[in-house]
C-alpha cells in the first residue's frame, strides 16, 4: 500500500480560526513532509520531520505549526492565516534519507485551503 | 547547488503522437531523480525514479525515462499519449540532504483529439 491520506479535503477558514490538516501512512516511512503549492507552480517545501523530530524548517511562518505525534500522523496546525496563505497543501511520505540518499516521496491528495 | 529546469512551460500534442519533456539538472554527485505527474486538484503520483544503474528507466503508464549525464538531463518519453495525460509534470532532483527534493517548474501537457 503507497497511500497517504489528508483530511480534509477542503477547508475554507477565516482570518481569525484555527483549524488542524492532518496527514497518515502506513507505509513504515520515517521521513514526512509538508507542501504548500499555489495554482501552476511547483510544491514549496514547509516542514521535514525525520523520525517524529523536525528536521526542516524553511523559515516558514509562526501561524503554521507542525506536529508529529507518531510515525505514521502528521499535523499542521493553523491559525491567523492571512488570505495569500490559500493553497493546495500537500502531505509526502518517505523513507528516511541514508547518507545522502533520496528515497522517492508518496504524495497525499491534498487539502485545498481557502482563507477568507 | 541543486536546480532543476523544465525548459518547456507547457507543450500540445495530439492522441497518439509521441512525448518527449525535457529536465537538466545541475548537482554535483550523482543525482537521484524523479518524475512525478499533477492531474488537477490532485497530488502527485510518482511516475519512475533514477537512483544508479542502467540509465533508461522504465516507470508506470507507459513512460520512460532516460539519464545522460553527459547532457544533465533526464528526458522523460512516452510513444503514443492518451488522452489521460494530460496534466502537470514535474521533475525533480534529490538534494544533499536526502530528504530535500528541488523540483522544477512544472510542464503543462495539453492533449487534442
Amino acid at each position: 500500500d503507497t497511500e497517504v491520506t489528508q483530511t480534509p479535503k477542503h477547508l475554507v477558514m477565516g482570518m481569525t480560526n484555527k483549524k488542524s490538516l492532518k496527514c497518515e501512512q502506513h507505509m513504515g516511512h520515517r521521513a514526512m513532509y509538508w507542501y504548500k503549492q499555489k495554482a501552476k507552480k511547483p510544491p514549496e517545501l514547509m516542514f521535514v520531520y525525520s523520525y517524529e523530530k523536525l528536521s526542516i524548517n524553511e523559515s516558514v511562518p509562526s501561524r503554521f505549526s507542525p506536529e508529529c505525534p507518531n510515525s505514521s500522523l502528521l499535523n499542521l496546525h493553523l491559525h491567523a492565516l492571512q488570505p495569500e496563505d490559500s493553497a493546495l497543501y500537500l502531505c509526502a511520505s518517505s523513507q528516511d534519507s541514508l547518507a545522502g540518499v533520496s528515497y522517492e516521496q508518496y504524495f497525499g491528495p491534498g487539502t485545498r485551503l481557502t482563507v477568507t | 547547488a541543486q536546480s532543476v529546469t523544465q525548459p518547456d512551460i507547457h507543450i500540445t500534442v495530439s492522441e497518439g503522437a509521441s512525448l518527449e519533456l525535457r529536465c537538466n539538472y545541475s548537482y554535483g554527485a550523482t543525482p537521484y531523480l524523479f518524475w512525478y505527474v499533477q492531474s488537477p486538484g490532485q497530488g502527485l503520483q510518482l511516475l519512475l525514479k533514477y537512483f544508479s544503474g542502467d540509465t533508461l528507466v522504465q516507470g508506470i503508464k507507459g513512460f520512460e525515462a532516460e539519464f545522460k549525464r553527459s547532457q544533465s538531463s533526464f528526458n522523460l518519453r512516452k510513444p503514443s499519449v492518451h488522452w489521460s495525460d494530460a496534466a502537470e509534470y514535474f521533475c525533480a532532483v534529490g538534494g544533499d540532504t536526502g530528504n530535500q527534493f528541488y523540483f522544477g517548474t512544472g510542464t503543462s501537457l495539453t492533449v487534442i483529439p
